[in-house]
């Protein structure tokens, strides 16, 4: 079956603007969570949507918002951007909640942010 | 402080080595869940295992082993005979809830480089 989708792959923005990345799930999972790579902090939790509602959430400020589609579809947004998000966003689908399951990872989403 | 820690930065082996990569966790609660991921050149991170606090059973999968105790609250994971398609970076993982109890939280060690050489 097709796994999870990441769009755009590639994205370079300037400081302030703002950005959407989109992740499409596995057909059937409902469970969309979203994380951040950096050399400096590594891998981080951003946050979850399970059903369309945001179930649990990391350590971000309110720039790094999100939502969830009735399809499952998730969109992440950052805005006025800072050179600190450049990053690889990453997008995961799971059956359950996130947080106790297995998660499918995308191909990722890396922003410059120059 | 750091909830999971995976000391090993970074770790090279010859072919056919066994090898261990640690991960020690920190948490207050007694349910919880343990991760190991698997991220190759490609950068797509993909599961390799899951633990909750509850199982202590030590889990073999083909040549891949993983140590669960939680009296040193360490999660250790052993590749026998490693190949080269094992490079990748390993991360540990830990969910568990926050101090109210209403959110979860996910929290990866800073993963480990692991080179196997032909």
């Amino acid at each position: 079956k097709a796994g999870v989708t990441q769009t755009p792959r590639y994205l370079i923005k300037t400081r302030g603007q703002q950005v959407t990345l989109s992740c499409s799930p596995i057909s059937g999972h409902r469970s969309v969570s979203w994380y951040q790579q950096t050399p400096g902090q590594g891998l981080q939790f951003l946050f979850e949507y399970f059903s369309e509602t945001q179930r649990n959430k990391g350590n971000f400020p309110g720039r790094f918002s999100g939502r969830q589609f009735s399809n499952s579809r998730s969109e992440m947004n950052v805005s006025t951007l800072e050179l600190g998000d450049s990053a690889l966003y990453l997008c995961a689908s799971s059956l359950m909640t996130a947080l106790t399951g297995e998660l499918f990872f995308g191909e990722g989403s890396r922003l410059t942010v120059l | 402080a750091q909830k999971v820690t995976q000391a090993q930065t970074e770790i090279s082996v010859v072919e056919k080595e066994d090898v261990t990569l640690d991960c020690v966790y920190e948490t207050r609660d007694t349910t919880y869940y343990l991760f190991w991921y698997k991220q190759p050149p490609s950068g797509e991170l993909v599961f390799l295992i899951r633990r909750n606090s509850f199982d202590e059973q030590n889990e073999i999968s083909g040549r891949y082993s993983w140590n669960f105790q939680k009296s040193t609250s360490s999660f250790n994971f052993t590749i026998t005979a490693s190949q080269v398609v094992d490079s990748a970076v390993y991360f540990c993982a830990l969910s568990e809830a926050d101090s109210g109890g209403s959110n979860y939280k996910l929290t990866f060690g800073k993963g480990t480089l692991l080179t196997v050489n032909p």
